[in-house]
């Protein structure tokens, strides 16, 4: 079992829509959590963290974080063009080492 | 948000040769940064963490005497792929912690990469 589980995609929504991407991962000790955006041959840029149960907005951005189901999320609101990319989630294990998945493939039609 | 530079951004070298490759985190003290490699359309692969003063941790099945990591100071580590070949052409990205107040935050920011190509 991998650590760190993403759907590749490709996850195709129309601009304007909302965008959810999710994340599960198994080192149950995990406290903390990060997604990341990844334009094609450039290198991860930070969107969010968490480390609640819950919810965290930020802009068009929320993440959600369910720890009893090991189980992160990130929405992306009125969802754009410019916000197709990939997206990285990674987490922070109990032996302090950040993994990220797969990652999954988002395309924002216009 | 903290800023991590690479340098350098692209290069192309021979089979056998060596490439240094630098990382630095402009604005903040990085005790401790990691190198990442990525091969298209595949996910980030930790390959090292380095520490400050100390030698650096490698992942499983990274050769450490063909990857070399030195973390001179707290804002500068480099990697030197030694003897260079095609198979190792990639994307190799480095990411730093920042310690604020003597507390190492959780968050990493990555440099911009650097892509390389052996011929």
């Amino acid at each position: 079992q991998k650590e760190v589980e993403q759907n590749s995609g490709p996850l195709s929504v129309p601009e304007g829509a909302i965008a959810s991407l999710n994340c599960t991962y198994s080192d149950r000790g995990s406290q903390s959590f990060f997604w990341y955006r990844q334009y094609s041959g450039k290198s991860p840029e930070l969107i969010m963290f968490i480390y609640s149960n819950g919810d965290k907005e930020d802009g068009r951005f929320t993440a959600q974080l369910n720890k009893a189901s090991q189980y992160v999320s990130l929405l992306i609101r009125d969802s754009q063009p410019s916000d197709s990319a990939t997206y990285l989630c990674a987490a922070k294990t109990s032996y302090d080492k950040v993994i990220f998945g797969p990652g999954t493939s988002l395309s924002v039609i216009p | 948000g903290a800023v991590v530079s690479q340098h350098p951004s692209r290069v192309i070298c021979k089979s056998g040769t060596s490439v240094k490759i630098e990382c630095r985190s402009l604005d903040f003290q990085a005790t401790t940064m990691f190198w990442y490699r990525q091969f298209p359309k595949q996910s980030l692969m930790l390959m090292a963490t380095s520490n400050e003063g100390s030698k650096a941790t490698y992942e499983q099945g990274v050769e450490k005497d063909k990857f070399l990591i030195n973390h001179a100071s707290l804002t500068l580590s480099t990697l030197t792929v030694t003897s260079a070949h095609p198979e190792d052409s990639s994307f190799y990205i480095c990411s730093a912690r920042e310690r604020v107040a003597g507390v190492r935050r959780n968050e990493q920011f990555f440099g911009p990469g650097t892509r390389l190509t052996v011929l």
